[in-house]
């Protein structure tokens, strides 16, 4: 149980183009997704916090405009890189809450990743 | 401010125990998380401490100390397949974000 999956899995585009990412639940419903992005040897950086039917809430410095997420179901979340360019080449992650019935604790469950590379 | 900190790098011999550290000041508390990420893939889950004390699972254990805002990861028997990056995350209320430090990377020797 608890697979998040991601499509597509790598993309490279040109410069100026936007790129949408999906984030799905695959066996359980997840009202909260998040979106992270990580640079080569450093640590998940958090981007936006997807809630269903509402808007993203963004973390300071990431601009709405460009990250555009939109969470239409309980089981998948976009991300669209719009006007992508080579600065945003990155891995992007995704991760969806689950309530563990032990403890109540939500827990994280992390997408595949999608590895995109502007050129 | 929010602060996670862990050793960037360790090494260990396969068969050996290893533990890795991790400190955090962070704004909320709800709970400690640890994360293992291969090279060029997400991170799995590994365990989570809300309470103080060890969990257990498997050959893994997980540490909290609340009042020292301190937590460890003890890998015990190690294996090659081990060598990875070990994150710790605090989620810190409001939405559980999670809080990620900069991770540990282990590499395990024969």
């Amino acid at each position: 149980g608890a697979v998040v999956s991601q499509h597509p899995s790598w993309v490279i585009c040109k410069s100026g183009t936007s790129v949408k990412i999906e984030c799905r639940s695959l066996d359980f419903q997840a009202t909260t997704m998040f979106w992270y992005r990580q640079f080569p040897k450093q640590s998940l950086m958090l981007m936006a916090t997807s809630n269903e039917g509402s808007k993203a809430t963004y973390e300071q410095g990431v601009e709405k405009d460009k990250f555009l997420i939109n969470h239409a179901s309980l089981t998948l979340s976009t991300l669209t890189v719009t006007s992508a360019h080579p600065e945003d080449s990155s891995f992007y992650i995704c991760s969806a809450n689950l309530i563990l019935l032990a403890g109540g604790v939500d827990t994280q469950y992390f997408g595949p990743g999608t590895r995109l590379t502007v050129l | 401010g929010q602060n996670i900190d862990q050793p960037t790098e360790m090494t260990a011999t396969e068969g050996a125990i290893v533990q890795i550290n991790c400190t955090y000041q962070t704004s909320g508390f709800n709970g400690l998380f640890w994360y293992q990420q291969h090279a060029g893939e997400a991170p799995t889950f590994l365990s989570y401490n809300v309470l103080d004390g060890l969990e257990e699972k498997g050959r893994f254990s997980s540490f909290l100390s609340r009042s020292k805002g301190y937590s460890y990861l003890l890998l015990k028997e190690l294996q090659m397949k081990d060598s990875a990056s070990y994150l710790c995350a605090v989620n810190s209320g409001g939405y559980n974000k999670l809080i990620f430090g900069a991770g540990t990377r282990l590499a395990v020797h024969p």
